[in-house]
């Protein structure tokens, strides 16, 4: 997998919108970019993925980049419940072989 | 629909002692993945399964683990002769397809005393 680089941890207020980075300047043609979340004691969450364009459901918004070098994880209002560790993954579906590779991920706090 | 299913969800054995973790995937889902969270740290790939077969097993230690998906029921991860080190959090996934999403279960939190 291409590597992703996220900020260690971020901070923001209840129901306030959360931008959450993500560069990934080595991605290739093939590879998707996939967010997931895990919660405390729970086990990770899928939130959304993109391959160029942006990218919206129920939980959150993707945008993209134009060189897809990076990418940003928009919560539009963020809750108590929204507190939790975010990793941005990249994954080609190109190779069948490969599995989604966590890295440490963004750890969000939500201060009420 | 039920989700990803683990059990036990907590499980508590003595150093020596056999480990045996868990997955019935969700409805409709033929392919499991397991990874290993350790205290504080990232989730680690372990093993990948279809149906009786194991595609990549990669991140398995080479001893005392193994994993199996057989026909008929759940996805078992087995750890013999568990030690300290092995105590953490075991998180089972599926997929419908290879380049499907993975959906999780809520995971099993082993701890060897």
């Amino acid at each position: 997998d291409a590597k992703t680089t996220q900020p260690n941890s971020m901070e923001s207020n209840e129901e306030e919108p959360v931008h959450l980075p993500c560069n990934h300047s080595t991605i290739s043609g093939t590879d998707y970019i996939h967010w997931y979340r895990q919660l405390p004691s729970q086990g990770p969450e899928y939130v959304i993925h993109g391959l160029t364009s942006n990218v919206n459901n129920r939980m959150a918004s993707l945008a993209i980049a134009e060189d897809r070098k990076s990418s940003t994880l928009i919560l539009h209002r963020a809750t108590l419940r929204d507190a939790a560790v975010y990793y941005c993954i990249l994954r080609s579906v190109d190779n069948y072989g490969q599995n989604f590779v966590f890295g440490p991920g963004t750890r969000l706090s939500v201060l009420p | 629909n039920a989700g990803v299913m683990q059990n036990p969800r907590h499980l508590v054995r003595r150093r020596g002692q056999e480990a045996r973790l868990r997955c019935s995937p969700m409805k409709g889902h033929s392919h499991v993945y397991w990874y290993r969270q350790l205290p504080e740290e990232g989730l680690k790939f372990m093993v990948y399964l279809q149906k009786e077969n194991i595609i990549d097993e990669s991140g398995m230690p080479k001893e005392r683990f193994s994993a199996e998906f057989p026909k008929e029921g759940p996805s078992i991860l087995r750890i013999q002769q568990v030690v300290r080190g092995d105590s953490a959090a075991y998180f089972c996934a599926s997929s419908r397809d290879r380049v499907d999403g993975y959906t999780f279960g809520s995971g099993t939190r082993l701890t060897v005393v």
